[in-house]
């Protein structure tokens, strides 16, 4: 069974541009879920995304946002991009938001 | 929202030694729980959870974690580390649908 997949595994950018990060959960799984994970800060939760709908979101401001298609693949936008944005951003996906996350491996964005 | 605390951020210690991290919750609803392990260079993995039922949790690779729903805690331990445990370790809690982890625990094993 294939886990949950990340592209790209790295991307850099300048300020104020935008990233797209793209994610694709484990087949069957139907949430997919954004962290990220900041030298020092742990992992702040971005958003939950379940059957196509945004279903929770976390203390990001509104130039973060994404969807989910309807193969529950997912993209994450970040907007006008910051330096503090620099961070690894992790997706999991679930088969009911009831149960634990299996995580993909990342894509390190880095703002220059 | 719920929070998770994690404290003693580095931990080093000896092959063998016996290991614990702990690790406090926030939130007055019913709760899930999990520990995640990051090995270097790797994602991250579960290492066990806690739904319901017995309070001790066997995960994998020897390590236990116990629910003490009185002290809002969830402490992870394992009697004798190896060198391969080198890794961070992160301490979550699934409630009001969101999964909050803690700032991790990053432990290193010296051979």
């Amino acid at each position: 069974e294939a886990g949950v997949t990340q592209s790209p595994t790295h991307l850099i950018k300048t300020r104020g541009q935008q990233a797209t990060l793209r994610c694709s959960p484990i087949s069957g799984h139907t949430s997919v879920y954004w962290y990220q994970q900041a030298l020092g800060l742990g992992l702040q939760f971005l958003l939950w995304y379940d059957e196509g709908e945004e279903r929770n979101r976390g203390n990001f401001p509104p130039r973060f946002s994404g969807r989910q298609f309807p193969n529950y693949s997912s993209e994450l936008n970040v907007h006008a991009l910051e330096l503090e944005d620099s961070a690894l951003y992790l997706c999991a996906s679930s088969p009911e938001s009831v149960y634990g996350y299996t995580f993909g491996s990342g894509t390190r964005l880095t703002v220059v | 929202a719920q929070s998770v605390s994690q404290h003693n951020h580095h931990v080093i210690l000896s092959e063998a030694a016996s290991l614990e991290l702990g690790c406090n919750y926030s939130y007055g609803g019913t709760v899930n729980l999990f520990w995640y392990v990051q090995y270097p260079g790797q994602h991250l993995q579960l290492l066990l959870k806690y739904f319901s039922g017995d309070p001790l949790v066997k995960g994998i690779k020897g390590f236990e974690a116990e629910f003490i729903k009185s002290k809002f805690s969830f402490n992870l331990r394992k009697p004798s580390v190896q060198w391969s445990d080198t890794a961070e370790y992160f301490c979550a809690v699934r409630g009001n649908n969101r999964l909050a982890f803690g700032k991790g625990n990053q432990v290193v094993v010296i051979p």
